[in-house]
């Protein structure tokens, strides 16, 4: 079974600044991953998703993420943070594999953005 | 257009009733999917429909929980003998295949049961 770990809790930074949230996962095989943000009292947005080809994934609002097989990682980066990308960040792993469509979703990580 | 509509957005109950919570995804999406998320649990898969077909249930917590889909659209979450552990936020999303997973979530329905 593929499990996500988001390692950082809550996340500081200036706007303006750049910004690394980490993304490590458990699984057999390469698998579908995935980068959702949530506002306060919604629902998730997809940011970019891996499915194959590319590592480096580009995705809306300015954001990427980079596959790292070697690492089971796939961190989302972005140059210059602005206040309005505050929210939660969730990292999500699938199986590839037909009837198992659920995704795993990790814990989230919390970005605050100081002035 | 509109996207994933859930209703209600707030629902408060007593212990021991039951709920029923109402998806309305976009239109044409085939695939639809349920998730919950909790404090103390994060976000956890419940149930995927591939059209009125639901292949996979395992995520269902107790024989208390059942989903259905009709005409491929709208769908609906029913939690029957409700207790205090089913308060959530109940997630419903949507895409147009199965293959590229929830691609549009609804705000949720909030439950809170007392």
């Amino acid at each position: 079974a593929q499990s996500v770990t988001q390692p950082d809790i809550h996340i500081t930074v200036s706007e303006g600044a750049s910004l690394e949230l980490r993304c490590n996962y458990s699984y057999g095989a390469t698998p579908y991953l995935f980068w959702y943000v949530q506002s306060p009292g919604q629902g998730l947005q997809l940011l970019l998703k891996y499915f194959s080809g590319d590592t480096l994934v580009q995705g809306i609002k300015g954001f990427e993420a980079e596959f790292k097989r070697s690492q089971s990682s796939f961190n989302l980066r972005k140059p210059s943070v602005h206040w309005s990308d505050a929210a939660e960040y969730f990292c999500a792993v699938g199986a590839r594999q037909s009837g198992s469509e659920k995704l795993v979703f990790g814990k989230g990580t919390k970005l605050t953005v100081n002035p | 257009g509109a996207g994933v509509s859930q209703s209600p957005s707030n629902k408060v109950t007593e212990k021991g009733k039951d709920v029923e919570l109402r998806c309305d995804p976009i239109s044409g999406h085939t695939a639809l999917y349920w998730y919950r998320q909790s404090l103390g649990q994060g976000l956890e898969f419940l149930i995927y429909f591939q059209g009125n077909s639901a292949p996979d249930k395992s995520g269902l917590p107790s024989d208390r929980f059942s989903a259905e889909r009709t005409g491929g659209s709208v769908s609906t979450l029913t939690i029957q003998r409700t207790q205090q552990e089913d308060s959530a936020v109940y997630l419903c999303a949507s895409s147009l295949e199965i293959s590229n997973q929830p691609q549009h979530f609804g705000d949720g329905t909030r439950l809170s049961i007392l």
